[in-house]
């Protein structure tokens, strides 16, 4: 139980053009969803999180007109990079959770290359 | 200035040779110590979480314990399969996100 996928797992996008991230709870009703992101050699940093059915809280510095976050069931968000540029080149993870951050659920994360 | 810092970074051992990871934390009002094992290019899967200096946790060749101030992943005769990056994330009152460290990438060689 408990699994969340992500799709693409992998996507190459040009410069200045935007993509979409779905993040999706496959045998469970997520009433919060976290998005990460991770450099090389880093950790995940936190960029926001979506609760169903609402805004989503991003962290300080994270553009919420560039990463547009959207939760619009309790089984899916999805995550778009708007006007994509190469320093948003990144591995991109979500995570679910029925019961707040205590308990998250990770996805296997998104490869996203921006040329 | 509330901090998880994790070391060794790196980490290479030979097949059978036991070894710690450490999880080192300054952060008020800790309510869960979360490690998590992260293969390249995937998600973290979860492997345990402690809530109290003393308590232990295991499963299969690794063992997890938690002081007032860090906690240590234990991996006994580690085998290849073991080879991947452990992170360790806390999670504290008045916070709605767990915080993560920088992980250790442990290498297994057989």
């Amino acid at each position: 139980g408990a699994v969340v996928s992500q799709h693409p797992s992998r996507v190459i996008c040009k410069s200045g053009t935007s993509v979409k991230i779905e993040c999706r709870s496959l045998d469970f009703q997520a009433t919060t969803m976290f998005w990460y992101r991770q450099f090389p050699k880093q950790s995940l940093m936190l960029m926001a999180t979506s609760n169903e059915g609402s805004k989503a809280t991003y962290e300080q510095g994270v553009e919420k007109d560039k990463f547009l976050i959207n939760h619009a069931s309790l089984t899916l968000s999805t995550l778009t990079v708007t006007s994509a540029h190469p320093e948003d080149s990144s591995f991109y993870i979500c995570s679910a959770s029925t019961s707040g951050a205590r308990e998250q659920y990770f996805g296997p994360g998104t490869r996203l290359t921006v040329t | 200035e509330d901090q998880v810092t994790q070391s060794p970074e790196a980490l290479r051992l030979q097949e059978g040779e036991s070894s710690s990871l450490n999880c080192s934390y300054t952060v008020s009002g800790l309510r869960g110590l979360f490690w998590y094992r992260q293969d390249p290019g995937k998600g973290p899967e979860f492997l345990f979480t402690l809530y109290s200096a003393g308590e232990e946790k295991e499963k299969e060749r690794l063992k997890a314990t938690l002081t007032k101030k860090e906690s240590f992943l234990h991996i006994t005769a580690p085998k290849p399969e073991d080879s991947a990056t452990y992170l360790c994330a806390v999670y504290q009152t008045g916070a709605n996100n767990l915080f993560f460290g920088t992980g250790t990438r442990l290498t297994v060689i057989p």
